[in-house]
């Protein structure tokens, strides 16, 4: 069964400052990976994804993501933070077999940044 | 043109009612989901169709029944309403089964009193 695990339930950055958001997966083949980003009041946005290939994927909004195969991680990260970027962010696999139907979500991480 | 639409938007009812919650999306995917999120944010998966049929049901109680008239449409209904019944519930879809990239409808807010 497919899993996910966000260590960091609330994470406190200064605006300008550069931010990592941890996320680590268990699934038994490649995985679909998936960041999402949830403003208050609002639906899950797509961030960025990874489905094969490079390693490094570049998302919107100046975030991006490392798949590490040997860590089982896939850590969202932004060199400098604004204070736009305060939400819930949601860190997800996906199965990508056939007939799977499922992501599984990580309980997200809170993001307060600081003026 | 919104993707994934809900409605209501907001809900307040009694403990013991019974309502519905709709959902459509018109990106032509053909599966479709509902989620509920709780006070602590936490999301989780209640059901999942695709082509109008159940894939997913993620021991739900038998209260809640999801129906499908078409592959864009996937409604919520709740039977005898409870308190813990309260969240925010999400519709989504994506292309298909192969656990691709989702997109959510903007929640509908159900406070049971």
């Amino acid at each position: 069964a497919q899993s996910v695990t966000q260590p960091d339930i609330h994470i406190t950055v200064s605006e300008g400052a550069s931010l990592e958001l941890r996320c680590n997966y268990s699934y038994g083949a490649t995985p679909y990976l998936f960041w999402y980003v949830q403003s208050p009041g609002q639906g899950l946005q797509l961030l960025l994804k990874y489905f094969s290939g490079d390693t490094l994927v570049q998302g919107i909004k100046g975030f991006e993501a490392e798949f590490k195969r040997s860590q089982s991680s896939f850590n969202l990260r932004k060199p400098s933070v604004h204070w736009s970027d305060a939400a819930e962010y949601f860190c997800a696999v996906g199965a990508q077999d056939t007939n799977a139907g499922k992501s599984t979500f990580g309980d997200g991480t809170t993001l307060t940044v600081k003026p | 043109d919104t993707a994934v639409s809900q409605t209501p938007k907001y809900l307040v009812t009694q403990m013991g009612n019974d309502k519905s919650i709709k959902c459509e999306q018109n990106l032509g995917h053909d599966t479709m989901y509902w989620y509920k999120q709780d006070s602590k944010k936490f999301l989780k998966i209640m059901f999942s169709y695709n082509n109008k049929e159940l894939i997913i049901n993620e021991t739900v109680p038998n209260r809640f029944s999801p129906k499908s008239p078409d592959k864009a449409h996937l409604n919520l209904h709740i039977n005898s309403l409870e308190l813990g019944d309260s969240a925010v519930y999400f519709c989504a879809s994506s292309q298909d089964l192969r656990g691709e990239t989702q997109y959510f409808g903007p929640g509908t807010r159900l406070l049971v009193l």
